[in-house]
């Protein structure tokens, strides 16, 4: 079985300011690590993922994730964030199925 | 990219009474649908897969009768709450899976408030 924990409920900064969503994962078989993003009043949207290959993953609005298979982190960065960022943000892992299974979600708020 | 609409966004109801909520797939087919619930301060959880003409499989502790799914086409599927209690006030949101590429879409979800 997998899970997923989202140490931050909430991550409030400053706009320009870099920031760093933590996620650990806990799985006895290997992973597919995603992140989402959900915007206020829209549905969850990828923003990237891990299944193979290089342990660093971009989106294309400048977030990057890296996995860390011996730390078992798979923490979202942006070095420097905009106001419209300001979501929440949820890690999720599978286990090669479809099905998906989700951290409790980091607030992002982004202030000016 | 492609859509998956979920409906109604927000609905109250009495204790009691059934809400019927929907969940398409707008510009795609969908052979699976998921069914989450989230409460407040917690994860997402799958409650249910839907799979087009054929029963849900339902997750552990999740009550089959009480959360009927239906997948009658391609394009939709509907998840009903049967004589909601306020315990069942969630967010629930669906997601559809599309063969190739990105595979998992998406609703916006729905609020239930039973009072």
């Amino acid at each position: 079985a997998q899970s997923v924990t989202q140490l931050d409920s909430q991550v409030p900064v400053f706009e320009e300011a870099p920031v760093e969503l933590r996620c650990n994962y806990s799985s006895s078989v290997s992973v597919y690590l995603f992140w989402y993003v959900q915007y206020p009043n829209q549905g969850l949207q990828l923003l990237l993922k891990y299944l193979s290959g290089s342990t660093l993953v971009e989106s294309i609005n400048g977030f990057e994730a890296e996995f860390n298979k011996s730390q078992t982190s798979f923490h979202l960065r942006k070095p420097s964030v905009h106001i419209s960022d300001t979501a929440e943000y949820f890690c999720a892992v599978s286990g090669g199925s479809d099905k998906l299974i989700f951290g409790t979600g980091t607030r992002l708020q982004v202030f000016p | 990219g492609a859509v998956v609409s979920q409906h109604p966004s927000w609905v109250i109801c009495k204790s009691g009474t059934s809400v019927k909520i929907e969940c398409r797939s707008l510009d795609f087919q969908a052979t699976t649908m998921f069914w989450y619930r989230q409460f407040p301060k917690q994860s997402l959880m799958l409650m249910a897969t839907s799979n087009e003409g054929s029963k849900a499989t339902y997750e552990q502790g999740v009550e089959k009768d009480k959360f009927l799914i239906n997948h009658a086409s391609l394009t939709l599927s509907t998840l009903t709450v049967t004589s909601a209690h306020p315990e069942d006030s969630s967010f629930y949101i669906c997601s559809a899976y599309r063969a190739g590429g990105e595979k998992l879409f998406f609703g916006s979800g729905t609020q239930l408030s039973v009072l």
